[in-house]
């Protein structure tokens, strides 16, 4: 079984650009994660996706961040624009219905804002 | 509001040291524990979970029993290998404040043969 997909694995942008992150959950895994994990600290949710419908959103800075699934399988978090302290690790997580509670975390997308 | 707080690392160890990293937590209802291990240069996996009190989880010799009474749920394993190096994260998620994950903010383990 193929695990979480995300790319890029690493960027670097200036701050006030724009990026986007891209993510392919484990085949039917219904419910998709975004956490951002800032060094030395443990992750925090910014959205989950329950299909193509969001559940939670409430840690997302929306002036700069926006995610979608429209189809209800990959996923995109587009930040713009970007400043110095979006700088950490973005990472994707899939679970399935038969069980909720076991996440499967891709490897991350590493930005750096200059 | 829910939230998780474990040990400060990092923490060294001599291999087939006794190895424990603490983990209390902070939830309204009654969540699941989780702890997850992110070696180095990957993503984070689920190292072993419990559901409610009293509840022993285990996997690959670690196991973690979930206390009620002391709102803990620490990492133990009796002989460490080098092979155990990575960031522990401990973790809770609770059904009745809309299924969000809690992390903590990881424990560094470094195991030295």
């Amino acid at each position: 079984e193929a695990g979480v997909a995300q790319s890029p694995r690493y960027k670097i942008i200036e701050k006030r650009q724009s990026v986007a992150f891209w993510c392919n959950p484990i085949s039917g895994h219904a419910t998709l994660y975004w956490y951002q994990q800032i060094l030395g600290q443990g992750p925090k949710l910014l959205i989950q996706f329950q299909n193509n419908g969001v559940v939670d959103d409430s840690q997302l800075p929306k002036d700069r961040f926006s995610a979608e699934r429209l189809k209800g399988v990959d996923s995109t978090l587009k930040i713009q624009p970007a400043k110095l302290e979006d700088s950490a690790v973005y990472l994707c997580a899939s679970s399935s219905s038969l069980s909720p509670e076991t996440q499967y975390f891709g490897p991350g997308t590493r930005l750096l804002v200059l | 509001g829910d939230s998780v707080t474990q040990m400060e690392g990092p923490v060294t160890l001599s291999e087939e040291a006794f190895l424990t990293i603490n983990c209390t937590y902070t939830a309204t209802g009654y969540p699941s524990l989780f702890w997850y291990v992110q070696y180095p240069g990957e993503g984070l996996q689920l190292l072993l979970k419990a559901t409610k009190a009293d509840d022993k989880g285990s996997n690959k010799g670690f196991e973690a029993t979930y206390r009620k009474e002391t709102t803990s749920f620490h990492l133990e394993k009796g002989s460490v290998q080098v092979s155990d190096s990575a960031v522990y994260f401990c973790a809770l998620r609770e059904w009745n404040t809309g299924n969000q994950f809690y992390f903590g903010t990881g424990t560094s383990l470094t195991v030295i043969p």
